[in-house]
């Protein structure tokens, strides 16, 4: 079974602090692609980062970073420096090779408020 | 380059009626898929085409149906509508079924 975990539901920072967003995965394919969407106020989920399950490899993007970790089935993301802009809800999802491919399964989402 | 794009945005049906979404893909993108999101469910996966055949199905009744074009756009269709059918319709396109998903503004549907 493939299943994506949030345990954050929400989540408030101030300007120009640091967050990270937990995302905890589960599947029984060994090949298989993580995901991070935004979705802005207006509905349309945007695209962040792929990765797949043989690239363990962080990656840094600007203010984003991904550290993804195999041995402890985490994909999680920071956004350093926060801005008002960042608010959004965030979702992590998986995508599995086999019968299940081409459908992605999303966690619940992360509501991040960046006050200013 | 265009995005996705979906239509209509918003949406009014009464319970009982039947609705047509469309979904129009970027462009050269082949796989289209569709997902419905609710506060209670979250984002749950509807189906997905890949070269006009449907290729995977979720866990939803036979009420909800969908197709692809060859031109890669797609329709979903929701027959004897539900006030549980309420929800934001997202759908997402992608070159082949496992890269990277691009998500249209979806088509936010009320029953009433």
């Amino acid at each position: 079974a493939q299943k994506v975990t949030q345990a954050q539901t929400e989540i408030s920072v101030v300007e120009k602090e640091d967050v990270t967003l937990d995302c905890v995965y589960e599947t029984r394919d060994t090949t298989y692609y993580l995901f991070w969407y935004k979705q802005p106020p207006s509905g349309e989920l945007v695209f962040l980062i792929r990765r797949n399950s043989f690239d363990e490899q962080n990656e840094i993007s600007g203010r984003y970073s991904w550290n993804f970790q195999k041995s402890t089935s985490s994909f999680n993301f920071t956004i350093t420096a926060s801005q008002v802009v960042d608010s959004a809800v965030y979702f992590c999802a998986l995508n599995g090779r086999g019968s299940t491919l081409g459908r992605l399964y999303f966690g619940r989402g992360t509501q991040l408020t960046v006050w200013p | 380059k265009a995005g996705v794009t979906q239509t209509p945005r918003y949406l009014i049906k009464t319970r009982g009626q039947q609705v047509t979404l469309s979904c129009s893909p970027i462009s050269g993108h082949r796989s289209v898929s569709w997902y419905q999101q609710t506060p209670g469910q979250g984002l749950q996966f509807l189906f997905e085409y890949f070269s006009e055949t449907q290729r995977n199905k979720g866990n939803f009744p036979g009420r909800f149906s969908g197709r692809q074009f060859s031109n890669s756009r797609s329709e979903m269709n929701v027959s004897t509508l539900e006030l549980g059918d309420s929800a934001l319709y997202l759908c997402a396109s992608s070159l082949v079924s496992d890269t990277e998903a691009f998500f249209g503004q979806g088509t936010r549907l009320t029953v009433v």
